[in-house]
């Protein structure tokens, strides 16, 4: 079975505070990991992948096997990354089948 | 390039009456995944189709059932409407039929079961 656990339903941060978005994961195989996003009135959007090893609007995510985590983590929160945000785990089925965490609101303060 | 579309938007049933929803992928995307959101069961995978077959299935009842179209489009029926299917239920695609794909999601269609 898989599972994806966000420890924490509500981040608060001032603007120009680090962030970092907990994500753990359980799975037996070699998982695909992502982070998505959704942002008020807006649809539910990917945000990045573990496989692309890229930043986007700054946020980054390693995938740490050891520890079965896949944080999301910036240097500097900005007003306009206040969102949803939601780790998601596929396995190495045959299949696009994500397994949802459950989200974690980030507000960053003014 | 239009984005995934998902009809109606919003929906009233009752109890008992059963429900078709729609979902449009974006051109050339073949696999289409079928999700609902609750409050407290968050996002819960229904089931995925690729080239008009059911791929995987997540733990929903028989109640759910799905299907696609040659043209790549999705429908999924729910039967026997109860007051728990009461949710935000959202469709995605992607480009191929590998796994871990990156998904592409619809506004969602809300069904509201009085």
């Amino acid at each position: 079975a898989q599972r994806v656990t966000q420890p924490e339903k509500l981040l608060s941060v001032f603007k120009g505070a680090p962030v970092e978005l907990k994500c753990n994961y359980s799975y037996s195989g070699s998982p695909e990991l992502f982070w998505y996003v959704q942002y008020s009135r807006q649809r539910l959007q990917l945000l990045l992948r573990h496989i692309s090893r890229e930043s986007i609007k700054g946020f980054t995510a390693d995938l740490n096997k050891g520890e079965t985590s896949f944080h999301l983590k910036k240097p500097f929160a900005q007003e306009e990354d206040s969102a949803m945000y939601y780790c998601a785990l596929s396995g190495n089925n045959a299949g696009n089948m994500l397994t949802f965490g459950g989200g974690t609101r980030l507000m960053v303060k003014p | 390039k239009a984005g995934v579309t998902q009809t109606p938007r919003y929906l009233i049933k009752t109890r008992g009456q059963q429900v078709t929803l729609s979902c449009s992928p974006i051109s050339g995307h073949r696999s289409v995944s079928w999700y609902q959101q609750t409050p407290g069961q968050g996002l819960q995978f229904l089931f995925e189709y690729f080239s008009e077959t059911q791929r995987n299935k997540g733990n929903f009842p028989g109640r759910f059932s799905g299907r696609q179209f040659s043209n790549s489009r999705s429908e999924m029926n729910v039967s026997t409407l109860e007051l728990g299917d009461s949710a935000l239920y959202l469709c995605a695609s992607s480009l191929v039929g590998g796994g871990g794909q990156p998904q592409h999601f619809g506004d969602g269609t809300r069904l509201s079961i009085l």
